[in-house]
């Protein structure tokens, strides 16, 4: 059974610029979770969805924003980029409709802005 | 204050050794409790999942929950060199806390031969 794919797995931006990540969940699951993993700040949760719908949002700006499809597969976006979005980007998957924390992680987007 | 602490490290070990990985939390509503294991330059990946207090084993792995003391361990009996990861505690309060994980700092472990 495939694993959680996220594209692209590195990328360099500049400030300003925007960015656009993919997830594609593990086949099955509907709910899917982005997170930010710095060294300074650790896994910070961005934003969850479920049946194209945000059910959950992290303390994250604006900038930050996030889509589901009806296939499941998410995509996140970041807009004016600033040095400090230079990150891993993860996406989590998860079988289970409610809040009980059983995600299952990509191997992230790691976003370098310069 | 961190809603979840957990201490650093790095931690480095014989092969063989007992390890023991811990997290302490502040938050009274957190009841499922995960340990996540991620190797560099990899997404964490799940390694133990409890809910409430007790205790759950999966071969070399125990997981241990503490809710009266509030208090999360990990333990791995005769280490290997591929237990060497960064080792990261999770937790959740369930409800409306869709996709929201609070997790640790992380434990980086070394297990050398």
């Amino acid at each position: 059974k495939a694993g959680v794919t996220q594209t692209p797995r590195y990328l360099i931006k500049t400030r300003g610029q925007q960015v656009t990540l993919s997830c594609s969940p593990i086949s099955g699951h509907r709910s899917v979770s982005w997170y930010q993993q710095t060294p300074g700040q650790g896994l910070q949760f961005l934003f969850e969805y479920f049946s194209e719908t945000q059910r959950n949002k992290g303390n994250f700006p604006g900038r930050f924003s996030g889509r589901q499809f009806s296939n499941s597969r998410s995509e996140m976006n970041v807009s004016t980029l600033e040095l400090g979005d230079s990150a891993l980007y993860l996406c989590a998957s998860s079988l289970v409709t409610g809040a009980t924390g059983e995600l299952f992680f990509g191997e992230g987007s790691r976003l370098t802005v310069l | 204050q961190k809603e979840v602490e957990q201490d650093p490290g790095p931690l480095s070990v014989p092969e063989g050794a007992i390890v023991s990985l811990n997290c302490t939390y502040s938050n009274s509503a957190f009841q499922y409790f995960m340990w996540y294991r991620q190797y560099s330059r990899k997404g964490p990946e799940l390694l133990m999942y409890t809910y409430s207090s007790g205790n759950k084993e999966d071969g070399r792995f125990t997981a241990q929950v503490d809710k009266s003391s509030k208090y999360i361990s990990l333990f791995i009996r005769d280490s290997q060199p591929s237990d060497s990861a960064t080792y990261l505690c999770a937790t959740t309060g369930g409800g409306t806390s869709y996709g929201k994980l609070t997790f640790g700092q992380g434990t980086i472990l070394t297990v050398h031969p």
